[in-house]
Order: C-alpha cells, then structure tokens, then sequence
C-alpha cells in the first residue's frame, strides 16, 4: 500500500471558488505528479515535480497552478473554479531509487464545479 | 506525450477463463513498460512492468508479453476473478530518463460470474 494522500476525496463547489487539491506522501520521494482523469478514462499529465521548487507543465494544458515548497507536498489550486474542471485528479510519485519505475498513486480527489 | 492506445475498451470474460489485454506504443526508445489497474474510486495500482531487453515476465497470475518489433504489449490474467474486474491501462515512459508516463485509454474488464 502506497503511502499518499489525497485529500479531499470528493469536493462540489460552486463556479469561481478558488480550490486546493492536496496531495502528500510520506515516502520520501521526489518526483511527484498531477494527472487528471474522466471516468474510465485515460490519465492526462497536467503537472509534475522533480524535487523542491520545480515545477513543470504537463502534457495538458490546464488553468491550475501548483507549488513544491516541501518534498512531501505537491498541492494544485484552482484559482477560479468553472464547470469545464469538473474531473478527477489523482496524485502520484516516484522515487529515486532505479529498482522500481512505477508511479505511486493516492486515491484522487473527484470535483464537481456546479 | 508518447502515443499509446489500447485495442479493446471493453472485455466482458467469464469467471475462471483467461484474460488478454492489449496495448500497441510507438515509441521504440521507451526501456520499460507498466500495467496498472483501476478499480471503481481508487487510484492507479502497478500491475507487473516488463523491461525492453525482456520479451515476457510473469507475476502472480499474470503475464505480460512484448513484442517490440510491432511495438505491442499484452497482459494476460489466468482464472480471472471477480476481484480482477477493473479498468486496466498500459503506461510508457518517453524514453531514457524520463520519468512522465503516458498512459493508454484503458480496457474496462467485466468479469460474469
């Protein structure tokens, strides 16, 4: 079992709230990712991180920022939220051990933007 | 990101027969592969990963084929079961050193009873 968090795992909220998503993991790890996702869909990058104070756009584009001020905390705002952002977004890392390749993923956080 | 696509959405298989999920990448500079299932409101679980230099690996009730020469992969579950009902993608790195994954659209297996 992973040790990522995501929280909250289910936000509705109304259109032009500004929103954090949070994502956390206790492992040490210091790549981190944002991916978002429609259900049964497939996972879209939208953000990364490969230690502190990097961050990198993904391969879609999205309106959300995100920040890395600690290695253990990857969080994504919404500074004005609309429908269109209606998804789920799933957090993942990857250490730097070369053993394993696998992303770790937290269990998402599903938003409604009413 | 890489181009990866997945042969079947679907897969409806009966309780205890085998599964075979597809998956075909176009980038020959990718040096691993990842399978990950999805169960309903969870994240992403790893599966099995398989190398470049290998052509087949087994796990647990699974295995995964690579044929790079049609750059396509395979992930085949033996006696599926229930508990294996899930949607199933296949991950690709870009290449060397890069450590972003594309993800293909996903198989969504059903398994009857």
């Amino acid at each position: 079992e992973a040790d990522i968090y995501q929280t909250p795992r289910y936000l509705v909220i109304g259109t032009g709230k500004k929103i954090t998503l949070e994502c956390s993991q206790t492992m040490g790890h210091d790549k981190m990712y944002w991916y978002q996702q429609d259900p049964g869909m497939e996972l879209h990058l939208i953000h990364y991180s490969y230690g502190v104070n990097s961050t990198e756009k993904g391969d879609l584009s999205s309106e959300s920022t995100v920040s890395r001020i600690r290695t253990e905390h990857f969080p994504l705002t919404l500074e004005s939220a609309r429908p269109s952002h209606t998804s789920q977004y799933l957090c993942a890392s990857k250490g730097h051990r070369e053993t394993y390749n696998e992303q770790f993923f937290g269990p998402g956080t599903r938003l409604t933007v009413l | 990101g890489e181009n990866v696509g997945l042969h079947l959405p679907t897969l409806s298989v009966q309780e205890g027969d085998n599964s075979i999920i597809n998956c075909a990448y176009s980038n020959s500079a990718s040096d691993y592969f990842i399978w990950y299932k999805q169960e309903s409101g969870k994240g992403p679980q790893f599966i099995i990963d398989i190398r470049s230099n290998m052509d087949k690996r087994q796990g647990q009730r699974v295995t995964v084929l690579l044929n790079k020469t049609v750059k396509h992969l395979s992930l085949q579950i033996a006696a599926t079961q229930p508990g294996d009902s899930a949607v199933y993608f296949c991950a690709v790195p870009g290449g060397s050193n890069d450590y972003k994954l594309s993800f293909g659209a996903g198989t969504t297996v059903t398994v009857r009873a």
